[in-house]
């Protein structure tokens, strides 16, 4: 079975600084995918971006970056300069085959 | 393109009785599937389709019935609804159905909230 960890249920960082949210996955398959979701208050889940278990460089998709380790089974969610707009769930995910396995998320709240 | 659409946005049921939450997605998307959320527990899949006339369970199927018809709708019924069935749901389509694909950016619609009285 999947599992998908965020030990972080609450988060909270200074407008402009960079926070990491950590995610911890356990899977016996070679082949997996790895995502975050933001979802603000308003309810909607977005795509921010997305690991996969053989690419070899770290993805980075603007202000984000996936700090992927794969020996540690870590994907931890790098988010540099904080808006106020950043304040929201986030969750990690892990597709293996045709499922997708979410983790409890981390609630990120941005001070001005 | 609307993307993916849900209805309705609320819902409130007795339990007992029963609904169909639908969902559909004008992006030619042959992966479906639905979710639910709960207070501290993130998303869980409940049933997923491949492509039409192809269901599958996920992980929390009990008490909910699915169908695929046609690509383009996906609705999840409630058979005989209970209080431990009020969440929210979300609908998700994507690009590829194939196992061996693992990019699978899902395309969420802006979820339905059931209470069960």
């Amino acid at each position: 079975a999947q599992k998908i960890t965020q030990t972080q249920p609450g988060m909270f960082v200074q407008e402009k600084e960079a926070v990491t949210l950590d995610c911890t996955y356990d899977t016996s398959d070679p082949s997996y995918g790895l995502f975050w979701y933001k979802q603000p208050s308003s309810g909607e889940m977005i795509f921010l971006i997305y690991q996969g278990s053989y690419d070899q460089q770290n993805a980075t998709e603007g202000r984000y970056s996936l700090n992927f380790q794969k020996a540690r089974k870590s994907a931890n969610l790098v988010i540099s300069a904080s808006q106020l707009g950043d304040s929201a769930m986030y969750f990690c995910a892990m597709r293996v085959l045709r499922q997708l396995t979410f983790g409890s998320g981390t609630q990120l709240t941005v001070l001005p | 393109n609307a993307g993916v659409t849900q209805t309705p946005k609320f819902q409130v049921l007795k339990t007992g009785q029963s609904m169909t939450l639908q969902c559909a997605q004008d992006m030619n998307h042959e992966y479906m599937s639905w979710y639910r959320q709960d207070p501290g527990m993130g998303l869980r899949l409940i049933h997923y389709s491949v492509g039409a006339g192809i269901t599958d369970q996920g992980e929390v199927p009990n008490g909910y019935n699915v169908s695929r018809s046609t690509t383009e709708d996906f609705p999840l019924r409630l058979l005989s609804a209970a209080p431990s069935q009020t969440s929210v749901y979300f609908c998700a389509s994507s690009y590829s159905k194939s196992s061996g694909s693992l990019y699978n950016e899902q395309f969420f619609g802006p979820g339905t909230r059931l209470t069960v009285l």
